[in-house]
């Protein structure tokens, strides 16, 4: 049971290059999230999505793309990386309804020089 | 504008005592949900706690309550007995938004340290 696994753990980009982060979950749920965290600043939502095919732009959505073509992936794009994009970054799932609470992976630590 | 606020970048606390962590928030939906979770230094995500503002009663999950006052719109995080494995990063988080598209926000999280 594998739950929400984040593919890669750890990753070194130049500025300018491109990069795919990949979330799967396999508990089937309908929510997605993406958020990243720095120092000081908690886990700000960069982007989430609500079921297959549909996405929706969080707090800081700026730079950063998503997909969700299948239910149990949820893709998050870096088109043209920037140092102000090193961070940690933590995909979430949510089974749908009210009172549920979100399964975390265990984060990405991204560092762009 | 901040959805989540939470004042206090560090607390310490004594081993056994209880500590309460502060949590505001801002909404203007009717349904809302409050979360807490912990990050310890290991870097994971874990799941305490969780109240529906619909909820008449306090959560409680062991140690951990939730004292939630909706016309205040605060929801703190009471920790009962601290234990050194307490030490940790501790976020509040509201889930909201109309119909279908609950989003789940954060606040930037109080550091706590339990002190033997």
């Amino acid at each position: 049971n594998a739950g929400v696994t984040q593919t890669p753990k750890f990753r070194v980009l130049k500025t300018g290059q491109s990069m795919t982060l990949l979330c799967a979950q396999d508990m089937n749920h309908e929510y997605m999230y993406w958020y990243r965290q720095d120092p000081g600043m908690g886990l700000r939502l960069i982007h989430y999505s609500v079921g297959e095919g549909t996405t929706a732009k969080g707090e800081v959505p700026d730079g950063y793309n998503v997909s969700r073509l299948k239910k149990q992936n949820f893709l998050l794009g870096l088109e043209s990386a920037a140092p102000s994009q090193t961070s940690v970054y933590f995909c979430a799932s949510r089974k749908w309804g009210r009172d549920t609470e979100a399964f975390f992976g265990q984060g990405t630590r991204l560092t762009v020089v | 504008a901040q959805k989540i606020t939470q004042t206090q970048p560090g607390m310490f606390v004594q081993e056994k005592e209880a500590v309460t962590l502060d949590c505001t928030y801002d909404t203007s939906d009717q349904s809302y949900g409050l979360f807490w979770y912990k990050q310890p230094s290991s870097g994971e995500m874990i799941f305490l706690i969780y109240q529906g503002s619909y909820d008449e009663q306090n959560a409680t999950e062991g140690r951990y309550s939730l004292n939630f006052q909706k016309a205040r719109k605060s929801a703190n995080l009471v920790i009962s007995a601290s234990q050194l494995g307490d030490s940790a990063m501790y976020f509040c988080a509201m889930r909201e938004g109309p119909g279908g598209y609950q989003k789940v926000t954060f606040g930037t999280g109080t550091k706590l340290q339990v002190i033997p």
